[in-house]
């Protein structure tokens, strides 16, 4: 079952924050963020997986909350590069190698 | 420069024909991937290998077939039986990263039937 991703969509001013969050009815193992650029591949951001620290780079960092099934994605300061559709995928077990993709997050920062 | 390679950028074709998506990648991943992408859907799985000459089915299986003869290739063979074929496919391959690991995408192919 995918993974719930809110809010659907949401439009920003360059330099504000954003949070995208992440929700599974499955206990996971570890969750992933990517970006996607419009018509362009996913890209890595980052993992988080379970027992393990809130992670970061740059002015993007997320945490997982495992008791809770979900995960969140805050992005500080917005730059207009941080645009694009924001995917989480959920891993179940670990050595299965599969992940459930959420249906996504269109951020749109405007200047 | 390493990386996944997925031609063509753009196919078309008409119903009823069966048509092939080519994924390579030079990365010596052992884990390969193939997704579907519709607008307001998210990424789904269809099928992914772990290994050369073995594959498993994803959550959207039907009417598409996969065979792994290499570790660098993958390709995808959308038949006639995929009830709606159009989309936006994109191939992935994986290494271990911090006890999980971490999946790198190729630029995908856009395939419209009619």
């Amino acid at each position: 079952q995918q993974p719930v991703q809110s809010p659907q969509a949401v439009i920003l001013r360059e330099g504000e924050d954003a949070v995208i969050n992440c929700s599974s009815s499955k206990a996971l193992y570890s969750v992933h963020w990517y970006r996607q650029k419009h018509g362009e591949a996913p890209i890595f951001l980052m993992i988080l997986l379970k027992g393990g620290e809130q992670k970061g780079h740059d002015k993007i960092s997320a945490s997982f909350n495992e008791k809770k099934q979900q995960s969140s994605l805050y992005l500080t300061a917005s730059q207009l590069s941080y645009s694009g559709t924001y995917f989480c995928g959920t891993e179940i077990d670990f050595g299965n190698e599969k992940l459930t993709f959420g249906t996504g997050t269109r951020l749109t920062i405007i200047p | 420069d390493g990386g996944i390679t997925q031609s063509p950028k753009y196919l078309f074709r008409k119903e009823g024909q069966n048509v092939t998506l080519s994924c390579e990648q030079n990365l010596n991943h052992d884990a390969m991937y193939w997704y579907r992408q519709d607008p307001g859907q998210g990424l789904r799985l269809i099928y992914y290998s772990q290994i050369v000459n073995d594959f498993q089915k994803g959550d959207i299986a039907e009417g598409y077939s996969v065979s792994r003869e290499k570790k660098e290739s993958f390709p995808l063979t959308v038949t006639s039986a995929q009830k709606n074929p159009t989309a936006f496919y994109l191939c992935a391959s994986s290494i271990a990263r911090d006890t999980s690991y971490e999946q790198y995408f190729g630029p995908g192919t856009r395939l419209t039937v009619t």
